[in-house]
């Protein structure tokens, strides 16, 4: 099925840095669900938008509905490293009965 | 509480058993559904319930066989399974229904793997 184009696919950060990652797709949704996964784990919702241009903040994650539409930004600021995983994040569109998810962004932090 | 329970966690099976998996929600969500997730690759959708009826199955193979006892409770029914069945099944659910504002939250998951 339709996968979005998440970017990067991998980031290899240290402890303190701010990450950034988005998504982006050829066509619009209603929602934007970010989610992250520990190994072995199911998907835990971090933060869930459904306005463009909303910007919303979940503690040190801040995510944001593009304007077009058509694409979301997750930013995590001071990473600790209980933020390692692997993020993904997933569009929905009024009507449909399904998500549609990212490939995945693996974060990674060096000692 | 936006808890979904998964049970078993982990669970081994011969290519001639039967299984069941086990999902349940109590938040009053009126959509579940069966993900299967291969390591390193984003969930890909199996089935669909909503309002307890069957709404979607992505033209998944007869040997996995979803049902809905009420609206808490979800199964996989498991029967003569390969090898590449193997993956991390996962149960989520949408306190929305489709067609609504879509939130979904997942259970842990159970770990399968087929001898």
């Amino acid at each position: 099925g339709q996968q979005l184009n998440q970017s990067p696919q991998s980031m290899f950060i240290q402890e303190g840095e701010d990450v950034s990652m988005n998504c982006t797709s050829s066509s619009i949704f209603n929602t934007w669900l970010w989610y992250k996964q520990d190994p072995g784990e199911g998907p835990v919702l971090l933060i869930a938008l459904y306005k463009a241009g909303e910007l919303t903040s979940n503690g040190r994650l801040t995510a944001q509905f593009g304007i077009t539409r058509k694409d979301s930004f997750l930013n995590i600021s001071a990473s600790i490293p209980s933020d390692v995983g692997i993020y993904f994040c997933a569009g929905h569109y009024f009507g449909n009965e399904k998500l549609t998810f990212g490939t995945g962004t693996r974060l990674t932090i060096i000692p | 509480d936006t808890e979904v329970t998964q049970t078993p966690k982990h669970l081994v099976m011969g290519m001639t058993n039967k299984k069941s998996l086990k999902c349940e929600q109590h938040m009053g969500h009126r959509a579940m559904y069966w993900y299967k997730q291969k390591a390193k690759k984003p969930p890909e959708l199996m089935f669909v319930y909503s309002y307890e009826k069957l709404s979607i199955n992505e033209s998944v193979p007869s040997r996995f066989s979803p049902e809905c006892p009420n609206s808490s409770l979800l199964n996989l029914h498991l029967h003569a399974l390969q090898p590449e069945d193997s993956a991390l099944y996962l149960c989520a659910s949408s306190p929305w229904g489709v067609g609504g504002k879509e939130t979904q939250y997942f259970g842990p998951g159970t770990r399968l793997l087929v001898l």
